[in-house]
């Protein structure tokens, strides 16, 4: 299995661009979470997707961050404009929902994407 | 809502010291626990994981971590560091069997930086 793939692993651009981040899940799985992880708030959960549907976008900063995941392969996060405060590493990860009492949710990480807002 | 706690922030040991880091997490009902390591530069990697049964789990590259209950306590822990054991360390909890259709959240402590000097 190719484990979550991101893309792009660096990304570089100026303070009002519009910055879109990758994320393909692992193969079979039906729940994926955005994540940021900066030195000074550590990791985050911005929003996560069951079965394709948003399920908690609480932890998205604001309005300028919007998620979508239009199938089950894929999922985009963008930052519209984007601020040198959003620099960050950008983690995807995803997870087999199971239910009942014995169910796990392990969550995969994927390599992340390295953002820089000049 | 749950909580972790990773009390130590960064530690530092010699090659061939033993380590244990110390979570705490705060959930009133049935909890999976992971620890995640993340190597410099890299992206976060399952380490072991409890659900059930034997609460001394093994992960691999010989660490290990014990589930105390009455302590809401999940410390990991290896006998002998080596150099390449320098990485940061997440502990993190979902809940377990919960109804609704959504997924559950993982709650990441604040991870504990480990340098272990050659």
């Amino acid at each position: 299995d190719a484990g979550v793939i991101q893309s792009p692993r660096h990304e570089v651009t100026e303070m009002g661009q519009e910055v879109t981040l990758r994320c393909k899940p692992i193969s079979g799985h039906n729940s994926l979470f955005w994540y940021r992880q900066t030195m000074m708030r550590g990791l985050e959960l911005l929003i996560y997707f069951n079965n394709n549907v948003p399920i908690d976008d609480s932890g998205m900063p604001e309005d300028r961050f919007s998620a979508k995941m239009p199938n089950a392969s894929f999922s985009t996060l963008k930052i519209q404009p984007s601020e040198p405060r959003d620099s960050a590493v950008y983690f995807c990860a995803s997870s087999q929902r199971t239910s009942g009492a014995q169910s796990t949710d392990t969550q995969y990480f994927g390599p992340g994407t390295r953002l820089t807002v000049l | 809502a749950q909580s972790v706690s990773q009390h130590n922030h960064h530690v530092i040991l010699s090659e061939a010291a033993s380590l244990e880091l110390g979570c705490n997490y705060s959930y009133g009902g049935t909890v999976n626990l992971f620890w995640y390591v993340q190597y410099p530069g890299q992206h976060l990697q399952l380490l072991l994981k409890y659900f059930s049964g034997d609460p001394l789990v093994k992960g691999i590259k010989g660490f290990e971590a014990e589930f105390i209950k009455s302590k809401f306590s999940f410390n990991l822990r290896k006998p002998s560091v080596q150099w390449s054991d320098t990485a940061e360390y997440f502990c993190a909890v979902n809940a377990k069997g919960r109804s609704s259709g959504s997924a559950r959240q993982l709650t990441f402590g604040s991870g504990t930086q480990l340098t272990v000097l050659p």
